[in-house]
């Protein structure tokens, strides 16, 4: 079965900050997809990454960092300098690869607050 | 750039009655999703639908919904008869269906039922 795990349910940081939002994953699958997802207080999900699970090069765009690590099944994310439009919930989220197209799983989200 | 489209963004509706949330996916993308978000908790699945037939339903969708492509661009889905705890944002999502491509999500409805 597969199962996503945020440990952190809510995160606050001062601007400028890093912050790394964590995230654990549980599949019986070789292969899958790991994403994440953010929520800003507006309510729409916005995409913000995919991953495969031949691929464990970490990614960087912008301020935005990933770490991704098969040996601890984590795919960690790591905002650089945060600011304020930073805050909002991310989901990270896991899909088993098939045929076509496995649907999402998600984890519980956390909630970052970023104070000027 | 192309976007996923929901309408209406916020409905209130009255425990019992029929409510049909409407997508427009993109347009080249073969593989449509209705998720649900129960206000502050995690987003979840509801059903898939590919080649004009659901290919996947989770627990959640049980007969009380339907989904429904009338027509080459519309995507909707019916709840019968709603219930208090059907309340919730419902996202309709979209991929090219290739190897597990990005879902790309609507910005959603909130559904409120009172």
């Amino acid at each position: 079965a597969q199962k996503v795990t945020q440990a952190q349910t809510e995160i606050s940081v001062v601007e400028k900050e890093d912050v790394t939002l964590d995230c654990v994953y549980e599949t019986r699958d070789t292969t899958y997809y790991l994403f994440w997802y953010k929520q800003p207080p507006s309510g729409e999900l916005v995409f913000l990454i995919r991953r495969n699970s031949f691929d464990e090069q970490n990614e960087i765009s912008g301020r935005y960092s990933w770490n991704f690590q098969k040996s601890t099944s984590s795919f960690n994310f790591t905002i650089t300098a945060s600011q304020v439009v930073d805050s909002a919930v991310y989901f990270c989220a896991l899909s088993e690869a098939n045929s076509g197209n496995t649907p999402l799983v998600f984890g519980k989200g956390t909630r970052l607050s970023v104070i000027a | 750039e192309p976007e996923v489209t929901q309408t209406p963004s916020h409905q209130v509706t009255q425990m019992g009655q029929e409510v049909i949330l409407r997508c427009v996916p993109i347009s080249n993308h073969l593989y449509f999703y209705w998720y649900r978000q129960i206000l502050g908790q995690k987003v979840e699945f509801l059903v898939s639908f590919y080649n004009n037939e659901i290919s996947e339903k989770s627990e959640i969708f049980d007969d009380q919904f339907s989904v429904e492509r009338p027509d080459g661009s519309n995507f909707t889905l019916k709840i019968r008869s709603t219930k208090l705890e059907d309340s919730a944002m419902y996202f309709c999502a979209s991929s090219e269906g290739i190897l597990n491509t990005e879902a790309f999500f609507g910005q959603g409805t909130r559904l409120t039922v009172v």
